[in-house]
């Protein structure tokens, strides 16, 4: 069955800092994977996506991901956090065609400390 | 474009009330979908919808009664919901290619729904 996992529930950063967010996944195929943000009480935009290709993912609000087959890794980057970046981050797994479910991980909240 | 939007953007009912949230987009996807998402969590799927048809009901009570009346339309109906449905409703649409076509979904604002 397919799972995602988000190992950590919160981290806080300092402005200006760099981040990694951690996510792994279990899938029989070659998976699609997505990283969404949330702002509270909003609803989830798409920051990217890797289905195949450069395992290096360039995202938008200066996102990056990287995929790593060997470890079961898509991991969310970004060189320099901005206030504004405070959110919940969800990644997931998709079908590879088809409307089907996102199989989503925890979700980690992200706090930034000015 | 990849707006979702959805209506209204908070609703508070009561128990023996019926509302309906509604769901558009117009970016021609032919996939739509609603997911439930409570506090601190994930969001969960409810329905889907493939060219208009009913394609998956994740064992959802019958309280909640989705409807596509076209292409860009999604409906969720409410009827005698419980306060533990209070949550934010997510409506999502995908492209639905042919083959082994990449669907990412596209997620509209929320519906914040309290149930007292």
């Amino acid at each position: 069955a397919q799972s995602v996992t988000q190992p950590d529930i919160h981290i806080t950063v300092s402005e200006g800092a760099s981040l990694e967010l951690r996510c792994n996944y279990s899938y029989g195929a070659t998976p699609y994977l997505f990283w969404y943000v949330q702002s509270p009480g909003q609803g989830l935009q798409l920051l990217l996506k890797y289905f195949s290709g450069d395992t290096l993912v360039q995202g938008i609000k200066g996102f990056e991901a990287e995929f790593k087959r060997s470890q079961s890794s898509f991991n969310l980057r970004k060189p320099s956090v901005h206030w504004s970046d405070a959110a919940e981050y969800f990644c997931a797994v998709g079908p590879i065609q088809g409307a089907q479910k996102l199989v989503f991980g925890q979700g980690t909240r992200l706090t930034i400390n000015p | 474009d990849t707006e979702v939007t959805q209506t209204p953007k908070h609703l508070v009912m009561g128990m023996t009330n019926k509302k309906s949230l509604k769901c558009e987009q117009h970016m021609g996807h032919r996939a739509m979908y609603w997911y439930k998402q409570k506090a601190k969590k994930p969001p969960e799927l409810m329905f889907v919808y493939s060219y208009e048809k009913l394609s998956i009901n994740e064992s959802v009570p019958s309280r909640f009664s989705p409807e596509c009346p076209n292409s860009s339309l999604l409906n969720l109906h409410l009827h005698a919901l419980q306060p533990e449905d209070s949550a934010l409703y997510l409506c999502a649409s995908s492209h639905l290619g042919e083959g082994t076509a990449q669907e990412t979904q596209y997620f509209g604002p929320g519906t914040r729904l309290l149930v007292l």
